[in-house]
């Protein structure tokens, strides 16, 4: 079983970056697609896009205009950046692995809330 | 694009009762990519079933996920008092990956 945990800034003011990391346990990046989904307070799951070591991420064409996903082979983690950041952007933001074989998430990390707030 | 609806919004059940628990599509879809997810409180979704048929690793055997064409169903034969959550279902075909609304399933 993969293991994934998101790590970055819980507060991030408007109009600035928000910028979060997960780190996979074992050997595990190469593997898989990794994705971020992310579920305002209250509200239901938005999928932002998927990444991989190799080839190009692709992104939810709501947020492709803001939004870089990225992969660190070398630190087993992959990143997101999403940037001009209002209140609508405030959310827990999970990390999940792809199973290509099932179509589906098999693996979450357990979220981290980001706030948009000055 | 296609859209997924999840209804009803809110099942209030007592515990032993049977769940069914409804997700259309905007279009016909494959059941390839339909999925479901459980999701309780503070926690990230859980995978139930994949293919719109096929139950996840560990999975128990009263979750069952059926339907075709535009129309799925998950359907929990005997509510455990761990089934109380909201579930979610999840669609990655051709349109960027989507999720249903989600369906509450509370305590009567």
């Amino acid at each position: 079983q993969v293991q994934l945990q998101e790590s970055g800034p819980g507060l991030v003011k408007p109009s600035e970056t928000l910028s979060l990391t997960c780190t996979v346990s074992g050997d595990a990046i190469r593997r898989y697609y990794w994705n971020w989904v992310r579920q305002p307070p209250g509200k239901g799951l938005e999928w932002i896009g998927y990444c991989h070591h190799s080839g190009n991420p692709y992104y939810n064409p709501s947020l492709s205009s803001r939004v870089t996903l990225s992969v660190d082979t070398s630190k087993n983690q992959f990143s997101l950046n999403l940037n001009s950041v209002t209140a609508a952007d405030t959310a827990v933001y999970f990390c999940a692995k792809w199973n290509s074989d099932w179509n589906a998430f098999d693996n979450w990390g357990q979220g981290t809330l980001v706030t948009v707030s000055s | 694009e296609i859209v997924l609806t999840q209804s009803p919004g809110t099942l209030s059940l007592s515990p032993g009762e049977r769940a069914t628990l409804s997700c259309r599509a905007s279009q016909s879809v494959s059941s390839s990519f339909l999925v479901w997810y459980q999701q309780k409180p503070g926690q990230a979704p859980r995978l139930l079933i994949y293919g719109a048929s096929n139950r996840a690793t560990g999975i128990p055997d009263r979750f069952s996920g059926s339907g075709s064409g535009a129309d799925f169903t998950l359907t929990i034969s005997r509510l455990e008092p761990e089934d109380f959550a909201v579930y979610y279902c999840q669609h990655y075909g051709s349109s960027p990956l989507i999720f249903g609304g989600g369906t509450k399933v509370e305590i009567k």
